[in-house]
């Protein structure tokens, strides 16, 4: 079946302008992730959401940042105001279950360049 | 809290010779381990998981990793490297009881060469 797909695949905006970068997870999976990957730097956990539940924003590093997962099916990661060091590689993730045995599987990502 | 170290940003492997890509964490509870691999413009792809039971893990494409608890190790091997290998691996861990986030550690990249 299909696997995580997101868009758009790249994303060039201004300083300033607001993003929203969307996720279609894997059909079934309960669980959603987003990360982000900086250059030369590991997957830094951003939000979770598991079915109905009030999603875990821990990692969200700013009031900037917001998502929201619709139907417990598409995500959209919401960016305002951007700045430059927002500029990274924004993953999304989804697992079967909210068992934290399961494996996730992730999309191509979403490469941003906030200029 | 949770955490990885990937202690090798690189590892340099001719092909045919065995490889390793080391991985250390730490939980307070029990751990669920996984590594996965990063080819270059592309998603992460899981590999293999440690959840319980045996502590050698086989997975994809060959590779296999080895729990040890009293190390605190879950190290990536392959009997005989192929070029084809070659990408950013990821370990990564999370405690089984109570996380929901994958903590990640920095990645290691493979270069196997001719």
């Amino acid at each position: 079946g299909a696997g995580v797909s997101q868009s758009p695949s790249n994303k060039v905006t201004e300083k300033g302008k607001d993003v929203e970068l969307r996720c279609d997870p894997i059909s079934g999976h309960t669980a959603l992730y987003w990360y982000r990957q900086s250059l030369g730097q590991g997957l830094e956990f951003l939000i979770y959401f598991q079915g109905n539940s009030a999603p875990d924003k821990s990692g969200l590093p700013s009031d900037r940042f917001s998502a929201e997962r619709t139907g417990g099916s598409v995500s959209t990661l919401t960016i305002q105001r951007t700045q430059q060091e927002d500029s990274a590689v924004y993953l999304c993730a989804s697992s079967l279950g909210q068992e934290t045995y399961n494996e996730q599987f992730f999309g191509p990502g979403t490469r941003l360049t906030v200029l | 809290a949770q955490s990885v170290a990937q202690p090798e940003d690189q590892v340099n492997v001719a092909e045919g010779n065995p490889l390793t890509v080391k991985c250390t964490y730490s939980v307070s509870g029990n751990p669920y381990l996984f590594w996965y691999v990063q080819y270059p413009n592309r998603g992460l792809q899981f590999l293999l998981k440690y959840i319980t039971g045996d502590n050698l893990v086989k997975g994809s494409y060959g590779f296999e990793a080895e729990f040890n608890k009293s190390q605190t190790s879950f190290h990536l091997k392959k009997p005989s490297a192929l070029v084809s290998d070659s990408a950013l691996y990821f370990c990564a861990v999370r405690d089984a009881g109570t996380a929901s986030k994958l903590t990640f550690g920095t990645g290691t990249r493979l270069q196997v060469t001719l």
